[in-house]
């Protein structure tokens, strides 16, 4: 399997620019997770999916972040305007259940700057 | 409000030194996992702890999952350049909220050469 893909890998834009990032999960698994790492924070959990369909957005900063997983393949996450202090690196993650065990597998991230 | 502390925040060391990294809490986790993360990559799933006392090997590292569960040790032996990195604890998150992971702040390892 290719892993967990996303794009793009690097993204510069300029604050009040709409950013949306792409996550295509590993085939079969059931989860999808959005993180967002910075120094000062690591890595924070935004919001997730189960089967397509979200379950915890409580990470999600504010109204200007919004995620879709319109099917088992593809998400989304959308900055709209996007400010500075949304500058990080942003992984996907997806998982499947194994009995209780949730073993996360990460997309290799996009490096966010908002200028 | 479940929390997994990592200590240390930040550790350099010279080749062939042994180091041990921590993983605490006051909560209890069904299973605890340790990931590294490479410069510009994801991180990285090393290993699965499940049972109180369990203790893996992987080579030159061994975890640890404490009696109780809630914490976690992860020992290098004779580190390399090759393990410099950040090294992530997880636990699975509050009851209700399967599938989602509680991350710790991480342990950056410098191991100079």
């Amino acid at each position: 399997d290719a892993g967990v893909i996303q794009s793009p890998r690097h993204e510069v834009t300029e604050m009040g620019q709409e950013v949306t990032l792409r996550c295509k999960p590993i085939s079969g698994h059931d989860y999808l997770f959005w993180y967002r790492q910075t120094m000062m924070r690591g890595l924070e959990l935004l919001i997730y999916f189960n089967n397509n369909v979200p379950i915890d957005d409580s990470g999600m900063p504010e109204d200007r972040f919004s995620a879709k997983m319109p099917n088992a393949s593809f998400s989304t996450l959308k900055i709209q305007p996007s400010e500075p202090r949304d500058s990080a690196v942003y992984f996907c993650a997806s998982s499947w259940t194994s009995g209780f065990i949730y073993e996360q597998f990460f997309g290799p991230g996009t490096r966010l700057t908002v200028l | 409000t479940q929390l997994l502390e990592q200590s240390p925040q930040f550790l350099s060391i010279q080749e062939g030194e042994n180091l041990t990294v921590y993983c605490n809490s006051s909560s209890v986790f069904s299973s605890l996992q340790w990931y590294r993360q490479e410069p510009g990559e994801g991180p990285v799933l090393l290993v699965t702890v499940v049972t109180g006392g369990e203790v893996k090997k992987l080579k030159r590292l061994t975890f640890q999952f404490g009696d109780a569960r809630k914490d976690s040790s992860l020992h290098i032996t004779a580190a390399q350049p090759g393990d410099t990195g950040l090294y992530l604890c997880a636990g699975d998150g509050p009851s209700g909220s399967q599938g989602n992971l509680i991350f710790g702040k991480g342990t950056k390892l410098s191991v100079k050469p």
